[in-house]
């Protein structure tokens, strides 16, 4: 049973705005990642993470952020958002057998 | 460079039907193939995993197999169900130090009532 969570779910938000998605695994994964999927189209990787303290972009080009303090938790912000920014977000760990677990996603709406 | 493809891009069948989905990949020297299912505007579901010393998993209606020399995997879907309906990806993750998986583009299922 996979245990990966996303906050918000949903989330509208204004031009400009600060926000942080959530992602949160207690399956004590060392890796990370972070997609983007733009509804109908492929996944892209915009960040991963090989552990506490270790971050790195993908191969998608993306102004957000991520952040590694804790093995469990893999925030990503965005400093301020656009409507380009529109899309939704999933969060992933990989396993033992190096399978990949995702979380349910957060859909960002930028107005 | 690792590509991944699959084919059908859409598929529209009449419950009950027996289906196969094709997965391609360039590179052989993956370290496992999985098959997601996605239902719209939601995550990735795990269906099946398979090492790349493997030659098939199976789970209940569903059997993946695997051909690593000839860059091929296949989904079997048993006796469909409306509730098959979704978009399947394949993914190989690549021999890397980061675990980089590469997801092919998807086949949308539509099972038929």
């Amino acid at each position: 049973e996979a245990d990966i969570y996303q906050t918000p779910r949903y989330l509208v938000i204004g031009t400009g705005k600060k926000i942080t998605l959530e992602c949160s695994q207690t399956m004590g994964h060392d890796k990370m990642y972070w997609y983007q999927q733009d509804p109908g189209m492929e996944l892209h990787l915009i960040h991963y993470s090989y552990g506490v303290n270790s971050t790195e972009k993908g191969d998608l080009s993306s102004e957000s952020t991520v952040s590694r303090i804790r093995t469990e938790h893999f925030p990503l912000t965005l400093e301020s958002a656009r409507p380009s920014h529109t899309s939704q977000y999933l969060c992933a760990s990989s396993g033992f057998f190096k399978e990949q677990y995702f979380g349910p996603g957060t859909r960002l709406t930028v107005t | 460079k690792q590509e991944v493809t699959q084919i059908p891009a859409a598929l529209s069948v009449p419950e009950g039907e027996n289906l196969v989905l094709n997965c391609s990949f360039t590179d052989s020297a993956i370290y496992n193939l999985q098959w997601f299912r996605q239902d719209p505007g939601k995550g990735l579901t795990s269906l099946l995993l398979i090492q790349s010393s493997q030659r098939e998993q199976t789970s209940g209606r569903l059997n993946a197999s695997l051909d690593k020399s000839s860059g091929r995997s296949t989904l079997y879907i048993a006796a469909s169900q409306p509730g098959d309906s979704a978009t399947y990806l394949c993914a190989v993750k690549l021999k890397t130090s980061y675990d980089k998986v590469i997801f092919g583009p998807g086949t949308s299922l539509s099972v038929i009532p």
